[in-house]
């Protein structure tokens, strides 16, 4: 079975600061996708950014990129120029692209912005 | 477009009693998805529809909790009776498969948050 793990229970930035949160995770399949889901204290999973494993080049979203590695399961997310509202809980998830065609999470980082 | 629509919000309910949670998933969306969150915890999977049939329930407690999804559209999630532990967040996710390959994201409801006295 899969398995998602962040390391990091809580991290804090100095708003316009860069940060990044760390994702490990473990499987077998060579053929999978990876995520960063945000979620505020209104509770909705927004996507952040999304990563097919069969892609070399790392994703990036405007502020967020992220650092994958396949051969050492990391996907780590970098956050530029830190903003108040990126304060939420992030969730690193990963999905097979074939079978199960569910999402596992990991156990979450709280990110906390400093003005 | 109307995201995922779950109701209600918050309930609060004694011990014993039974619950159901609402969710209307995203117009055209085949496949569904009820999550479980514990407090300071990832979402876990309950169960995943494909239109009307599950295909993913290992992962519900089917002695207490159950779920339907009516003519492949809205889905609800009941549970009887409610014990302490379950308190929690209840999610549900809609997406869209074809071909068998799921390649959308996930997009999730606000939630309904459980709470069990």
């Amino acid at each position: 079975a899969q398995t998602v793990t962040q390391s990091q229970p809580e991290m804090s930035v100095q708003e316009a600061e860069t940060v990044t949160l760390s994702c490990t995770y473990d499987t077998s399949e060579s053929d999978y996708y990876l995520f960063w889901y945000k979620q505020p204290p209104s509770r909705q999973m927004i996507l952040v950014i999304r990563q097919e494993a069969y892609k070399q080049q790392n994703a990036t979203e405007n502020r967020f990129s992220v650092n994958f590695q396949k051969a050492a399961k990391s996907f780590s997310l970098k956050i530029s120029d830190s903003q108040l509202g990126d304060a939420a809980m992030y969730f690193c998830a990963y999905r097979s692209a074939r079978g199960a065609q569910k999402l596992v999470f990991g156990q979450g980082t709280r990110l906390t912005i400093n003005p | 477009e109307a995201g995922v629509v779950q109701s209600p919000r918050y309930k609060i309910i004694e011990k014993k009693q039974p619950v159901a949670f609402w969710c209307n998933p995203i117009s055209g969306h085949n496949t569904l998805y009820w999550y479980l969150q514990n407090l300071g915890q990832g979402p876990e999977l309950l169960i995943r529809y494909e239109n009307e049939e599950a295909v993913d329930d290992s992962q519900l407690p089917k002695d207490r909790f159950s779920a339907e999804r009516l003519k492949g559209v809205d889905s609800t999630l009941k549970i009887q009776p409610a014990e302490l532990g379950d308190s929690a967040v209840y999610l549900c996710a809609s997406s869209l498969v074809t071909s068998g390959v799921n390649t959308g994201e996930l997009f999730f409801g606000e939630g309904s948050r459980l709470t069990v006295l």
